[in-house]
């Protein structure tokens, strides 16, 4: 059972290259989230899905976008990365109803040059 | 805004005594808070939840409270040992909002032998 997987785990990008995150889980939760880590600033949610088919900006959804391709797999893209998005990059998935909580991926690590 | 904040970025306890960690929130009471474990390079492990109408909740070495007069959480670690040093994330969760959690910037625990 693997849980929540995300690819790449590192990732070094030029300003105004482009990339998707991508995430999955086994778990067959309806929502999915995307957070940024950084310093002292805690996780930020960028974006959410609360189910298949629907997505929702969260607190700094400026510079990306999401797509829900299906009830396992969540992307995260940026389209013209600038330095400003460098950071840790976490996936979640939470099922409403049980007091499980969030479980979240291992991370991915951008650097944006 | 919702603001979080989680007592002191560090705190340095000797093993086998209690380590407790203070989470403060503004405005709002939420519907659940939760607390998480991040280690280091690694993503946030879910720890324990407690809702709203709860006062108290534990698990194995593991204590939260809940007070929404003082909006205020503590969490505590019994019997601490040098394995319990990470950093400890608390997160609220509003009534109504697609179950998006708001986290803390977290505290750093270090259990000294």
């Amino acid at each position: 059972n693997a849980g929540v997987t995300q690819t790449p785990k590192f990732q070094v990008l030029k300003t105004g290259q482009s990339m998707t995150l991508q995430c999955a889980q086994d778990m067959n939760h309806n929502s999915m989230y995307w957070y940024r880590q950084d310093p002292g600033m805690g996780l930020r949610l960028i974006y959410y899905s609360a189910s298949e088919g629907t997505t929702d900006k969260g607190e700094v959804p400026n510079g990306y976008n999401v797509s829900r391709l299906n009830k396992r797999e969540f992307s995260l893209r940026l389209e013209s990365a600038a330095p400003s998005q460098t950071s840790v990059y976490f996936c979640a998935s939470s099922e409403f109803g049980l007091d499980n909580g969030y479980t979240f991926g291992s991370g991915t690590r951008l650097t944006v040059v | 805004s919702q603001k979080i904040e989680q007592n002191s970025e560090a705190l340095n306890i000797q093993e086998g005594k209690t380590a407790t960690l203070t989470c403060n929130y503004t405005n709002y009471s939420p519907a659940y808070l939760q607390w998480y474990r991040q280690d280091p390079g690694r993503g946030p492990v879910f720890l324990l939840l407690i809702r709203e109408n709860e006062k108290e909740k534990r698990k194995e070495r593991l204590k939260v409270t809940f007070d929404t007069t003082l909006k205020q959480s503590l969490f505590h670690i019994t019997a601490s040992q040098p394995a319990d040093s990470a950093t400890y994330l608390c997160a609220l969760q509003f009534s109504g909002s697609a179950r998006q959690l708001t986290f803390g910037s977290g505290t750093q625990l270090t259990v000294l032998p």
